[in-house]
């Protein structure tokens, strides 16, 4: 088992451009979360997936955003129409639906829009 | 709802000397507790976690934190720190309802630097 897998590791892109993030959780974790952190913040919750249902989402995701985890397996999460305010590292984590089961987390994709 | 105060931001201390990184938290509803650490441009690894039982936790680098729930708060401490142990700490809580500490709430962290 590798853990929680993120990719990419660094995007930098154009504002206005679309992107997507990927996360591969720990192969029998069957919840997975996805965060935001901006630079001297901690990481802000922003939905979560029970196997292939998405079962809850913050007011922080805007309808810009959109994530998918089509086969309860690996996640996107997509950004259109990317402003400067996306900047910021995107942090995936998975869990077992089980109780006293903690999170483990991946490396985080810092994307930069110029 | 649930919220967390790091009452830190910044801790500098020297190598071996003790430290205390403070947080406090407010909820209606019981709640797990849980200290990470980040290491710059990592993910967040967990240091240690409270759930039930024993108010004092342990981790396997000689931190320990205690729950202490009349004032609300689960300050994490280290008697003696080494080089190594500089970066940034974040205490989290999830609410029990959610029974499986995958959603939570995050203070802004605290970063430790420990100097020679």
């Amino acid at each position: 088992d590798t853990g929680v897998s993120q990719n990419p590791r660094h995007k930098i892109t154009k504002r206005g451009q679309n992107v997507t993030f990927r996360c591969d959780p720990i192969s029998e974790h069957n919840r997975l979360y996805w965060y935001r952190q901006t630079l001297g913040q901690g990481p802000e919750f922003l939905t979560y997936f029970q196997n292939e249902a998405q079962l809850e989402k913050s007011r922080l995701l805007s309808d810009r955003f959109s994530a998918e985890r089509p086969k309860g397996s690996f996640s996107t999460l997509e950004i259109q129409r990317t402003e400067q305010g996306d900047s910021a590292m995107y942090l995936c984590a998975s869990s077992l639906r089980r109780k006293n089961t903690e999170a483990f987390f991946g490396q985080g994709t810092r994307l930069t829009v110029v | 709802a649930q919220s967390v105060t790091q009452l830190d931001s910044q801790v500098p201390v020297f190598e071996e000397a003790p430290v205390e990184l403070r947080c406090n938290y407010s909820s209606s509803v019981s709640v797990y507790l849980f200290w990470y650490v980040q290491y710059p441009n990592q993910g967040l690894q967990l240091l240690l976690k409270y759930l039930s039982g024993s108010t004092l936790v342990e981790s396997i680098n000689g931190f320990e934190a205690e729950f202490n729930k009349s004032q609300t708060s689960f300050h994490l401490r280290k008697p003696s720190v080494h080089i190594s142990d500089t970066a940034e700490y974040f205490c989290a809580v999830s609410g029990k309802l959610y029974n499986q500490g995958g959603k939570l709430i995050f203070g802004q962290g605290t970063e430790l630097s420990v100097k020679p």
